[in-house]
């Protein structure tokens, strides 16, 4: 069964803080993708970050970074220097499998407040 | 903007009645998919959709329906609808299923 957990359904920093927000998964496929996106109060999801199964390879872009485990089935998003434009809520999701690629499971959302 | 466009952005009805909300997805994007997101099921994947055909299934009601035309614009029917079924109605789109741009959304009041 495919699934994605994101532990926490909330948090709370202030203005240039760092913060990591946690995401676990669970599957069975070997060939999977994970992604983070984002989701403003405006409401729309902006797409954030694809990872394959096969990539451990950590990134950054600007502020933002991923540490993708497979050890652990984590793939877990870190803003640096944390900005009140980052208030929002983050998705972390999955799709994968040979049979799978055309579903997507979603985690419940971290939401995420940025205090100035 | 993603380039996906969705219609209505706001729609308020009563329970029992039909709606159809439309979904253009970016232009080249074959594959669209359907998300309903409300206060306490999150983010659910509906059903997905490529080049006209349907793809996969997800926890969609048998009250829902949807279907891609071969302009590639999708709709997505929701019948006799209850109270619960109030949410935003998401579309996606993708042209090599590994990643999604989403619309802007629909916001389905039932009353």
């Amino acid at each position: 069964a495919q699934k994605v957990t994101q532990a926490q359904t909330e948090i709370s920093v202030v203005e240039k803080e760092d913060v990591t927000l946690d995401c676990v998964y669970e599957t069975r496929d070997t060939t999977y993708y994970l992604f983070w996106y984002k989701q403003p109060p405006s409401g729309e999801l902006v797409f954030l970050i694809r990872r394959n199964s096969f990539d451990e390879q950590n990134e950054i872009s600007g502020r933002y970074s991923w540490n993708f485990q497979k050890s652990t089935s984590s793939f877990n998003f870190t803003i640096t220097a944390s900005q009140v434009v980052d208030s929002a809520v983050y998705f972390c999701a999955l799709s994968g499998g040979a049979y799978n690629f055309n579903k997507f499971y979603f985690g419940s959302g971290t939401k995420l407040n940025v205090k100035p | 903007d993603s380039g996906v466009t969705q219609t209505p952005k706001h729609l308020i009805t009563a329970t029992g009645q039909r709606v159809t909300l439309r979904c253009s997805p970016r232009s080249g994007d074959l594959s669209v998919y359907w998300y309903q997101q409300s206060l306490d099921q999150g983010l659910q994947f509906l059903i997905h959709y490529y080049n006209g055909e349907e793809r996969a299934k997800g926890n969609i009601l048998e009250r829902f329906s949807a279907q891609q035309f071969p302009d590639l614009h999708s709709e997505l029917n929701l019948s006799s609808l209850e109270l619960g079924d109030s949410a935003l109605y998401f579309c996606a789109s993708s042209l090599s299923g590994r990643e999604q741009y989403f619309g802007p959304g629909t916001r389905l009041t039932v009353t």
